[in-house]
């Protein structure tokens, strides 16, 4: 079964870091870009990074650019996501999300179930 | 890079039509055949159910259905069903390497 688990949330003071990973299992982990998303309280989604299926290529939104690093290991399966400098707005859960085989821009067909990040004093 | 709008919230009775829309610009949905959509209910996995603008993967329903004009996407539900009631956002490539999704709309199935 393809699957995807998350983990790593919890409470963190602003200014404050954490890191979640997100474990892969069921498809060949090291052939598909990765993809970090979230989202905060009532809000809707909100695209984080992406990291390609080598690890040679990250790409951020803006919101976290400079503060957020994406990373993976293929003989562990896991990608991760190291949260730096955080802010409240960073509060959210974040799901990780498998790219499609054409690519992340096609569409992200597998998503985990989301570990939640709370920033606050 | 600003979130695609879609209408807040629609509604259809069961067996009825609805069609979501999610407007950007030529930056995004206008620019790239990369429109996609997630069906979304609380407290679960966000699920894909269109690529590419039109392409449904494996086990989602032909109910679902999807197109783009100019700046403007848009997914229509047919024969609404009360399991289809859920959260569903667009999201678009944006061409500078990232993605970006719409502010998502609430599916009621009266």
């Amino acid at each position: 079964e393809v699957q995807l688990l998350e983990s790593g949330g919890g409470l963190v003071q602003p200014g404050g870091s954490l890191r979640l990973s997100c474990a892969a299992s069921g498809f060949t982990f090291s052939s598909y870009a990765m993809n970090w998303v979230r989202q905060a309280p009532g809000k809707g989604l909100e695209w984080v990074s992406v990291l390609s299926a080598s690890g040679a290529s990250t790409f951020y939104a803006d919101s976290v650019k400079g503060r957020f690093t994406i990373s993976r290991d293929n003989s562990k399966h896991t990608v991760s996501l190291q949260m730096n400098s955080l802010r409240a707005e960073d509060t959210a859960v974040y799901y990780c999300a498998k790219a499609l085989p054409r690519g992340y821009y096609s569409g992200l067909d597998v998503w985990g179930q989301g570990t939640t990040v709370t920033v606050s004093s | 890079q600003s979130a695609l709008t879609q209408p807040r919230s629609v509604s259809g009775s069961p067996g009825q039509s609805v069609t979501i829309s999610c407007t950007g610009t030529s930056s995004d949905v206008g620019g790239f055949n990369y429109v996609s959509w997630y069906q979304h209910h609380p407290d679960k996995a966000p699920q894909l159910i269109i690529w590419d603008v039109n392409e449904r993967p494996s086990g989602v329903p032909d109910r679902f259905s999807a197109s783009k004009s100019g700046n403007t996407a848009s997914l229509t539900i047919s024969g609404l069903q009360a399991e289809d009631e859920a959260d569903y956002y667009c999201c678009s490539y944006t061409g500078t390497y990232t993605l970006v999704f719409g502010g998502g709309t609430k599916l009621t199935v009266l």
